[in-house]
């Protein structure tokens, strides 16, 4: 069954607390991106990644941060200094050529306690 | 930045009506998708059309592009409830290096 799996569907963070969220893809994609949405509102993106062990920042990467050290994950830490973190989160891949399309996880919702 | 805007931003129509949702960016592109939300859900592709083309057919889906006033139309014929969601434009914009910028999205639904 190939796609895209994003863990936990639900995370609560505590105040001064990092907190790591899981993308996984099995489509053998190269690029893997990171979005934030917020109650009525489009996408705003992170952070993202073209190929292995290299990323760029977003139009919101502040208080984020991310690692692509396989080509299978993309996972996305929401740490202390992002005082706003309470969210949905999106990450989606694409196949570096011969595609624009790009294909997302179910999500995973941020609460902050 | 957010370079899709969405009109309206909901819209609430009978089975079987169509529904035309409209999309306004503000620089050149190279392609305009239109993605599907379902609430609490991933997003899902429907359409993309390219800078050099002014209307693509799917299914029970239209979309056409008009470049010279930067903007997009998506028509779903014949709705169903089942088309409830969030419908949102999507540009890749030249010189974004693989970047696409969404906008706030439309609110469909759809009443049997």
């Amino acid at each position: 069954d190939g796609g895209i799996t994003q863990s936990p569907k639900y995370l609560f963070r505590k105040e001064g607390q990092n907190v790591t969220l899981s993308c996984e893809q099995n489509l053998n994609h190269d690029a893997m991106y990171w979005y934030r949405q917020d109650p009525g509102q489009g996408l705003r993106l992170i952070y993202y990644s073209q190929i292995v062990n290299d990323f760029q920042k977003g139009d919101i990467a502040e208080g984020y941060s991310v690692s692509r050290e396989k080509k299978e994950s993309f996972p996305l830490t929401v740490t202390s200094a992002q005082k706003n973190p309470t969210a949905f989160y999106l990450c989606a891949s694409k196949a570096q050529a011969g595609t624009e399309t790009q294909y997302f996880g179910p999500g995973t919702r941020l609460l902050v306690l | 930045s957010q370079q899709g805007e969405e009109d309206p931003q909901a819209l609430s129509i009978q089975e079987g009506e169509n529904a035309t949702m409209n999309c306004s960016y503000k620089t050149s592109i190279n392609n305009l998708q239109w993605y599907r939300q379902n609430s609490g859900r991933g997003l899902v592709h429907l359409i993309l059309i390219r800078s050099n083309e002014r209307e693509k057919h799917s299914g029970r889906l239209r979309v056409t592009l008009d470049t010279s006033k930067k903007s997009s139309s998506l028509l779903i014929t014949a709705s169903r409830a089942a088309d409830t969601a969030s419908y949102f434009c999507a540009t890749d914009d030249k010189g974004s290096n693989y970047k696409l910028t969404f906008g706030k999205g439309t609110l469909l639904t759809v009443n049997p």
